[in-house]
């Protein structure tokens, strides 16, 4: 079955940067779109970035605009979220998310959380 | 940005019952738009896709229905299981946004 499996959350005081990595199992992330959504229990859930696994588009929400970039990375079959000037909200589990169409259904990673705090 | 509303926030529900939620859209998405479900402790799921498309894994009491800005997720005979919150999603455009979800809880 389909796996996805987040890794690099941990602590980080505002303004720091850390890499958030999904990795695939079972299907190769080249021919989907991947995406990053982030949840807490004030804000709810927020579609975060979309990135084609051909990395020929991108999409950030208005809010981590030129500070989150995605990108691919074919050799571990993953796609990563650098994240940079970090704030204090953007403390938040992130999750990584697929859709296949083949199956009818998505597949999420189980989440890694970023907490961003002095 | 497009705002998903949904309603109500708290739904208490016996099993058995049709459960019938809400999501409105602050303009027209077409029928570019989702259903999640999300238990605790666990990522959502989806659960509608393109408003009215059960995805996989899903039993049929689950149909989603509506298009524009109007949208309904009914759940025939709720079973203790069906019970989670149930998010709307648009995906017509960038950013792609959720409603704040429709917690069901046992009466």
């Amino acid at each position: 079955e389909v796996q996805l499996v987040e890794s690099g959350g941990g602590f980080v005081q505002p303004g720091g940067s850390l890499r958030l990595s999904c990795e695939a199992s079972e299907i190769n992330l080249y021919y989907y779109e991947l995406d990053w959504v982030r949840q807490t229990p004030a804000r709810g859930l927020e579609w975060v970035a979309r990135m084609w696994g051909h990395g020929n588009q991108k999409y950030y929400v208005d809010s981590v605009w030129g500070r989150f970039s995605v990108s691919s990375d074919k050799t571990r079959n993953s796609v990563d979220l650098q994240m940079d000037s970090l704030r204090v909200e953007d403390t938040s589990v992130y999750y990584c998310r697929v859709w296949v169409r083949e199956h009818r259904r998505d597949y999420w990673g189980p989440g890694t959380l970023v907490t961003v705090s002095s | 940005e497009v705002v998903m509303m949904q309603s109500p926030v708290t739904l208490s529900v016996s099993p058995g019952e049709r459960v019938t939620l809400s999501c409105r859209a602050s303009q027209s998405v077409g029928n570019n738009m989702d259903w999640y479900q999300q238990k605790p402790g666990q990522p959502p799921r989806l659960l509608i896709y393109t408003a009215s498309n059960r995805a996989t894994g899903f039993p049929a009491r689950f149909s989603g229905s509506g298009s524009g800005t109007e949208f309904t997720l009914t759940i025939d005979s709720l079973q203790s299981d069906d019970l989670a919150v149930y998010f709307c999603l648009q995906f017509n455009e960038w950013p792609f946004t959720f409603g704040q979800g429709t917690k069901l809880e046992i009466k």
